[in-house]
């Protein structure tokens, strides 16, 4: 089973702001990633977060870690349809470099 | 700089065949691993080489082998198909831990 949840699907309109969540059950996690992958295609590192950290800001995105919860969520500002994608929230944990993901949260953008 | 190329982009296979998969890594990175994305699912890492040698595997059977080569690029080999084994291969890079790891575009395999 999966050591990362996410919840499956995600409506948004365009130019609102989007959250999604995820949690973790690794208390040893070292870094959280969130990858966007389009149709068709690999994935696409948006952005990581090292676990002694809190929050990451990066243009349009913002990662929020609460390690006591083990719970990330990734914020995505104004909401464009080109956002519309499955993003995967992943992490690795100490000394062991696989990456564990999440099943994806398919974001659909509306007009 | 180039980024990780994998290729085919699409193979067919029969049930029972073998398949080899390849895949270049970005200039610089060192550490190749593979995962399988079934579809509607997350990636499943399946194993990682690091400077020529297997560095971790996943829960895949022996018939799932790998090698990386001095270049650092690397083979993913499967025997025995299976119907099950259809999914996207995924091939990431990266210069060890933390940087994050660079995918490629994937294999498509649909066994048939």
């Amino acid at each position: 089973g999966e050591d990362v949840e996410q919840s499956l699907f995600l409506s948004v309109r365009e130019g609102d702001s989007s959250v999604i969540n995820c949690t973790y059950t690794d208390s040893s996690s070292t870094y959280l990633y969130w990858y966007k992958q389009e149709p068709g295609a690999g994935l696409q590192l948006l952005t990581y977060i090292f676990s002694n950290m809190d929050m990451k800001q990066d243009q349009r995105l913002t990662v929020l870690l609460n390690k006591k919860d083990k719970h990330l969520s990734l914020r995505i500002a104004d909401t464009q349809t080109g956002d519309s994608a499955i993003y995967f929230c992943a992490e690795t944990v100490f000394n062991d470099y696989k990456l564990s993901f999440g099943a994806g949260t398919t974001v659909t953008v509306r007009a | 700089e180039t980024g990780v190329t994998q290729s085919p982009t699409h193979l067919i296979k029969t049930r029972g065949q073998q398949v080899t998969l390849r895949c270049s890594s970005q200039s610089g990175h060192n550490t190749v691993s593979w995962y399988q994305q079934a579809l509607g699912q997350g990636p499943q890492f399946i194993f990682q080489y690091y400077r020529e040698e297997e560095n971790g595997r996943g829960n895949f059977p022996p018939r799932f082998s790998g090698l990386q080569f001095p270049n650092y690029s690397s083979e993913l080999n499967v025997n025995a198909l299976e119907l099950d084994d259809s999914a996207l291969y995924l091939c990431a890079s990266s210069l060890g831990q933390g940087e994050g790891y660079t995918f490629g575009s994937g294999t498509r395999l649909t066994v048939v």
